[in-house]
């Protein structure tokens, strides 16, 4: 069975402009969550989305969004890319919480 | 106040041998999850273990066994006859339960990590 997937492995962007990263859930997962994981901060909740709605959000900027599609893959937006959002960006799935949440590999996105 | 503390930013460890990785928490909730991954140098979060609120036994999966002390509110990782295949970031989490709505918090909120060592 397929794990969760993640695009694109890489990012590099510069000050101001936008990234864009997708993510593939488990199979017959229908929950989506998305973590940011700089140097130096650990690892930090950004976003859930559940059945297209997003259920929950963590401590970001609006230009930090998302959606969740019908199929339950999901996007991540970064609007007006600033220095310190380079980071891993990892995304999980899980059939609906309170179950473990399986990580993708994450895409490293890098802003300059 | 941070809700889950690991104290051991490195721990080294021979291999074939036991250790302990430690993982303090905080909550006032009464059902929350306790969960352990383990994120090698590529850099994917691997789920190790997990161990519920209300569950009596201390969960095991394989060569992980996670030593759950509730009310000192410790969740401890141990891994036996340790594998230099071992040798990566460790990170405690955990999920809260639910918030007065009744809707679940989803989010894993996650430790600072221990870098494991295993040394032939």
């Amino acid at each position: 069975e397929a794990g969760v997937t993640q695009s694109p492995t890489h990012l590099i962007k510069t000050r101001g402009q936008q990234a864009t990263l997708r993510c593939s859930p488990i199979s017959g997962h229908t929950s989506v969550y998305w973590y940011q994981q700089a140097l130096g901060l650990g690892l930090q909740f950004l976003l859930w989305y559940d059945e297209g709605e997003e259920r929950n959000r963590g401590n970001f900027p609006p230009r930090f969004s998302g959606r969740q599609f019908p199929n339950y893959s999901s996007e991540l937006n970064v609007n007006a890319l600033e220095l310190e959002d380079s980071a891993l960006y990892l995304c999980a799935s899980s059939l609906a919480p309170p179950n473990e949440q399986y990580f993708g590999p994450g895409t490293r996105l890098t802003v300059t | 106040a941070q809700k889950i503390t690991q104290t051991q930013p490195g721990m080294f460890v021979q291999e074939k041998e036991a250790v302990t990785l430690d993982c303090t928490y905080d909550t006032s909730d009464q059902s929350y999850g306790l969960f352990w991954y383990k994120q090698p140098s590529s850099g994917e979060m691997i789920f190790l273990i997990y161990q519920g609120s209300y569950d009596e036994q201390n969960a095991t999966e394989g060569r992980y066994s996670l030593n759950f002390q509730k009310a000192r509110k410790s969740a401890n990782l141990v891994i036996s006859a340790s594998q230099l295949g071992d040798s990566a970031m460790y990170f405690c989490a955990m999920r809260e339960g639910y918030n007065a709505g009744g809707t679940s918090y989803g989010k894993l909120t996650f430790g600072q990590g221990t870098i494991l060592t295993v040394h032939p």
